[in-house]
């Protein structure tokens, strides 16, 4: 079965400074993965995704996130923090028995951003 | 393109009543998907549609769930009678493809059962 791992529920950063939020997966098959952005009373939004191409992948509002199989991890960044950043993300992985419709989440990590 | 629209936005029932739940995709995405969140707890997949037909309904929790999807466009998820356990917020989302493109989420229903 597939599992992600999400270190740290709550993560608080200055604005300006880095932003690293942290992502372990277990997966059977080569995994598709996924980070996904939560704003206050909206839905969940695509920031990136892999899925066996480039292992340094590039989203929106200036984040990326590195696959790195040896490590199965997944870690977003961004290089400066932005007031507007303060949201929730999950890592997401599909793939495995679920196939690679089904997505497994994360529990979540809640960015705090003070000024 | 409208997105993926979710109604009501948030939902009070008293434990042992009904509840629906709607979901309407993007026009012309052929899979959709159910997901919940229970407080505290991470969001977890409940069924997948392709068109009307359910691919996967592994992940509904009981018989006190029932997904539908009419005609291949819009959902709905009833619950009945609804659990104190079933409060959450519930997600749809739908696809072109699936999965590798990521899917596109609604805005999510929060249900609340007294």
């Amino acid at each position: 079965a597939q599992s992600v791992t999400q270190l740290g529920s709550h993560v608080s950063v200055s604005e300006g400074a880095l932003v690293l939020l942290r992502c372990n997966y277990s997966s059977s098959v080569p995994p598709y993965l996924f980070w996904y952005v939560q704003y206050p009373n909206q839905g969940l939004q695509l920031l990136l995704k892999y899925t066996s191409a480039a292992t340094l992948v590039k989203g929106i509002n200036g984040f990326e996130a590195e696959f790195k199989k040896s490590e199965t991890s997944f870690h977003l960044t961004k290089p400066s923090a932005h007031m507007s950043d303060a949201a929730e993300y999950f890592c997401a992985v599909s793939g495995g028995s679920s196939g690679y419709s089904t997505l497994t989440f994360g529990k979540g990590t809640m960015l705090l951003v003070s000024p | 393109e409208a997105g993926v629209t979710q109604f009501p936005s948030h939902s009070v029932i008293e434990k042992g009543q009904t509840v629906t739940l709607r979901c309407d995709p993007i026009s012309g995405h052929d899979n959709l998907y159910w997901y919940r969140r229970v407080m505290g707890k991470e969001i977890k997949f409940l069924l997948h549609f392709v068109k009307e037909s359910k691919q996967d309904e592994s992940g509904m929790p009981n018989n006190r769930f029932l997904a539908e999807r009419t005609g291949g466009t819009y959902s709905t998820l009833k619950v009945q009678p609804a659990e104190l356990e079933d409060s959450g917020v519930y997600f749809c989302a739908s696809s072109q493809d699936r999965g590798a493109g990521g899917y596109t989420f609604g805005s999510g229903t929060r249900l609340t059962v007294v």
